[in-house]
């Protein structure tokens, strides 16, 4: 099952917050981070497992509630650079990665 | 660190044609996947490769699609015959450990069938 990402777009001014939230019908072995900028291939951002702890990277960090099967990307004093499409990708114990609907992010001066 | 190879990178064909795309993984990356993502949606994943084994293919349409990992490295899918509908970027992608570091994606192949 498709995760389901919320909310599908976000507009920010520079410098405003954002938290986008994924959440799996499945109980989950861990969910990955990625953005996608128009043309390209997706980037990693960060990957939080069970029992792990809240990550971070930069300005950017997240969390993976286990008993929700939600995590939530949070994007604080966002940039221009923050902008564009956000994926979680959900693993259960089948190992395959199952990514989410997307949230469109765009970031305006 | 070198990143992962796709080739070609555009490709415009026919309906009924067949059509092959090409993928070099990072070095030493052991798992090796194919995503197909259509316009607006997310990666939805095709096959997955543990070096040179299918570990997932339960996605892919076998009547038209197949793909081969020789040697455990280099990776090739193929179409035969496409239709309207495989009209999408095709991403291939490497990692270690169960993607424990993430996933490395290409740049992937625009396929456009008319």
């Amino acid at each position: 099952q498709q995760p389901v990402q919320s909310p599908q777009a976000v507009i920010l001014r520079e410098g405003e917050d954002a938290v986008i939230n994924c959440s799996s019908s499945k109980a989950l072995y861990s969910v990955h981070w990625y953005r996608q900028k128009h043309g390209e291939a997706p980037v990693f951002l960060m990957i939080l497992l069970k029992g792990g702890e809240q990550k971070g990277h930069e300005k950017i960090s997240a969390s993976f509630n286990e008993k929700k099967q939600q995590s939530s990307l949070y994007l604080t004093a966002s940039q221009l650079s923050y902008s564009g499409t956000y994926f979680c990708g959900t693993e259960d114990t089948t190992d395959k990665l199952i990514f989410g609907t997307g949230t469109r992010l765009q970031v305006f001066p | 660190e070198a990143g992962v190879a796709q080739s070609p990178r555009y490709k415009i064909i026919e309906k009924r044609q067949s059509v092959a795309f090409w993928c070099n993984p990072i070095s030493g990356h052991a798992t090796l996947y194919w995503y197909q993502q259509i316009l607006g949606q997310g990666p939805k994943l095709l096959i997955q490769f543990q070096n040179n084994g299918v570990v997932d293919d339960s996605q892919l349409p076998k009547d038209r699609f197949s793909a081969e990992r020789l040697k455990g490295v280099d990776s090739t899918l193929k179409i035969q015959p496409a239709k309207l509908e495989d009209s999408a970027v095709y991403l291939c992608a490497s990692s270690l450990d169960r993607g424990l570091g993430g996933y490395t994606f290409g740049s992937g192949t625009r396929l456009t069938v008319v």
